[in-house]
């Protein structure tokens, strides 16, 4: 099945503690992206990634950290949590071709709780 | 600059209304991309429909249908005779695609309520 996934899907952390959220995609997928949602904000663009080695900062990259090694994996890291980074993170993916714009498919969300 | 505004932040109906969540997007670029996502109470994002900016042909999916203007900047949704299943936070998109990087870019969404 194809499909995103991250991991965890909930965490609860404290201020400072380091953190990572994994996510994969099993489509082969070049872009895969990581946003996050906040009540009345919609999704913000946080980190993403055009293809492996290759990642650009989003709309709200401060406090985060991402990295792309192999085509399927594109981790967060928080490298010093803080309770305003509290949030509903998904990550998603989708194939490039040229100048066209596909669908992103999105993992299931992973809802982190900084204290 | 690029935007996406949803004014309507909550809508609620009875089963089987119609009703229509409006989509305003702001950008210069000539060539970009519209979506449609549903946010269901179980939280997973689902992919609803893609249109580009040279295809203003309207679209129609079952009880859903879409209404692209490019002269209003607009990309309406309607969904026809709604559902409880319909209840959903809805989310509109612009994609961009700009030097070589793909940008997407979310409105705050319209929360809707189909009561039985």
């Amino acid at each position: 099945e194809a499909q995103v996934t991250q991991n965890p899907r909930y965490l609860i952390t404290v201020t400072g503690k380091k953190l990572t959220v994994t996510c994969s995609q099993n489509m082969n997928h070049e872009y895969m992206s990581w946003y996050r949602q906040d009540p009345g904000l919609g999704l913000r663009q946080i980190y993403y990634s055009m293809n492996v080695e290759v990642t650009d900062k989003g709309d709200v990259p401060e406090g985060y950290k991402v990295s792309r090694k192999e085509k399927r994996n594109f981790p967060l890291i928080l490298e010093s949590p803080s309770p305003n980074q509290t949030s509903l993170y998904f990550c998603a993916s989708s194939p490039m071709s040229g100048p066209k714009f596909y669908e992103q498919y999105f993992g299931p969300g992973t809802r982190l709780t900084v204290t | 600059a690029q935007k996406v505004t949803q004014a309507q932040t909550e809508i609620s109906v009875v089963e089987k209304e119609d009703v229509t969540l409006d989509c305003v997007y702001e950008t210069r670029d000539t060539t970009y991309y519209l979506f449609w996502y549903k946010q269901p109470p179980s939280g997973e994002l689902v992919f609803l429909i893609r249109r580009n900016s040279f295809d203003e042909q309207n679209e129609i999916s079952g009880r859903y249908s879409w209404n692209f203007q490019k002269s209003t900047s607009s990309f309406n949704f309607t969904i026809t005779a709604s559902q409880v299943v319909d209840s959903a936070v809805y989310f509109c998109a612009l994609g961009l695609t700009q030097g070589g990087s793909e940008k997407l870019v979310f409105g705050k969404g319209t929360k809707l309520t189909v009561n039985p």
